[in-house]
């Protein structure tokens, strides 16, 4: 099983539709939950954390569920400009050794807002 | 914006050649790491370091060297180019817990 999945879609909605995104993750003991957005051949940039208790951006709802070990993001309203690859990003041991904490990053999901 | 430089942008380098990819931060992380990433593929961490002197490999075998000397600096080196380390490369580094800021990468090509 891989340590962080995510549907890679992509999802097709229309403007003005509100998505959600789902992701889980292997390691309970993860600590820090984020969502990063990147776009084509451009660096990932942190679009929001994730917090325990969920949050909230604007457009963008963001919910951890640790019992269960997914968090999920909500964009409502959508807009052309989302167009982008959501990543969803825990803290967790990389390396060959486990032993160091660090960032994984699940594949991403492709999302296209349509005209 | 985040402070973490990447030089060059791009690059095209002939096989064989010895190359070093710059990555620069001036928010006095700790933490950094060096991502490969092919066109509409994921992430996978090739290098990371926790501080000065501390370098560890990650989780996808790489043929790079990188060097942590100073705080601000984490550069990797490719001692021999070959076709199949084209790719783009992303460094990134964080404080702690908290997310990590991502430099523009650079495209590197070998041919």
């Amino acid at each position: 099983r891989k340590e962080v999945e995510q549907d890679p879609g992509p999802f097709n909605v229309p403007e003005g539709a509100t998505v959600a995104f789902n992701c889980t993750y292997s390691n309970s003991a993860s600590q820090s939950f984020f969502w990063y957005r990147q776009d084509c051949r451009k660096e990932p940039k942190l679009l929001m954390s994730v917090y325990s208790s969920g949050n909230e951006d604007g457009r963008f709802t963001a919910q951890l569920n640790r019992a269960s070990q997914y968090i999920s993001l909500l964009i409502r309203d959508s807009k052309l400009s989302d167009s982008a690859t959501y990543l969803c990003v825990v803290n967790s041991k990389i390396g060959s050794g486990g032993g160091a904490d660090g960032l994984t990053f699940g594949k991403g999901t492709h999302l296209i807002i349509q005209p | 914006e985040a402070d973490i430089y990447q030089t060059p942008r791009y690059l095209v380098i002939g096989t064989g050649k010895k190359i070093t990819l710059e990555c620069s931060q001036t928010m006095g992380h700790d933490k950094m790491y060096w991502y490969q990433q092919d066109p509409g593929m994921e992430l996978h961490l090739i290098h990371y370091s926790y501080g000065v002197n501390s370098t560890e490999k990650g989780d996808l075998s790489s043929e790079s060297t990188v060097s942590r000397i100073r705080t601000e600096h984490f550069p990797l080196t490719l001692e021999s180019a070959r076709p199949s380390h084209t790719s783009q490369y992303l460094c990134a580094s964080r404080e702690g817990f908290t997310e990590a800021f991502f430099g523009q990468g650079t495209r590197l090509t070998v041919v």
